[in-house]
């Protein structure tokens, strides 16, 4: 099966840096993908890791470690705007091939003044 | 970019109604697509994948005669909960992805709440 851990809520000055961590317990995966998701909206897309490393879009960037079984996402520059939730995700590949996803527990990022 | 499209965007209705919720890739076809639930302050937890064509993938413990999935068409796919009760009020949530592999991300309706009374 899957699991992937992430903090439940975690709070930031506008204008900093937040690190968003993801552990995860899974038999193989072929990528992380990272979404967000405002109150009562749909989630979008941010970033994917196919590899080890670092992977930079705009203010955001995503991290893949897969000997620590962990990836991160960071977000810089927060604005007001990124108060949201996020959740890593993965597609395990016994999903028989229809590339289903697999949610983290999702955390809740609050960006104050 | 790829749009899915949702709808209804809200539903309250009684106990023991039948409530159909419509999925639409707007500029891909979709030969498969994702439901998914969620519950306040969670996860979105996946309920089924819909096959166009055949019959609808269930996860462990979703009841297939409880949420009817259709997908009659390669742009289309509907989920019904039937005969709903207070504990059905979720919001549930479609996604598909426009190309292959791992790496497109799966584009999401903007979800239906739904309200059982």
């Amino acid at each position: 099966g899957q699991s992937l851990e992430q903090p439940s809520e975690v709070t930031a000055v506008e204008g900093a840096i937040v690190q968003i961590n993801c552990t995860y317990q899974t038999s193989g995966f072929y990528g992380l993908s990272w979404y967000q998701q405002h109150d009562g909206g749909a989630p979008t897309f941010l970033s994917y890791n196919a590899l080890d490393g670092l992977e930079e879009t705009g203010r955001f960037s995503s991290f893949l470690s897969r000997s620590d079984s962990y990836g991160y996402l960071l977000l810089q520059e927060l604005q007001m705007k990124d108060s949201a939730s996020y959740f890593c995700a993965v597609s395990p590949p016994d999903s028989g091939g229809y590339q289903k996803v697999t949610f983290g527990t999702g955390t809740k990022l609050q960006v104050i003044p | 970019g790829a749009v899915v499209s949702q709808h209804p965007s809200w539903v309250i209705c009684k106990s023991g109604t039948s409530v159909k919720i419509e999925c639409r890739s707007l500029d891909f076809q979709a030969t498969t697509m994702f439901w998914y639930r969620q519950f306040p302050k969670q996860s979105l937890m996946l309920m089924a994948t819909s096959n166009e064509g055949s019959k609808a993938t269930y996860e462990q413990g979703v009841e297939k005669d409880k949420f009817l999935i259709n997908h009659a068409s390669l742009t289309l796919s509907t989920l019904t909960v039937t005969s709903a009760h207070p504990e059905d009020s979720s919001f549930y949530i479609c996604s598909a992805r426009p190309g292959q592999g791992d790496s497109q991300p799966q584009h999401f309706g903007d979800g239906t709440r739904l309200s059982i009374l």
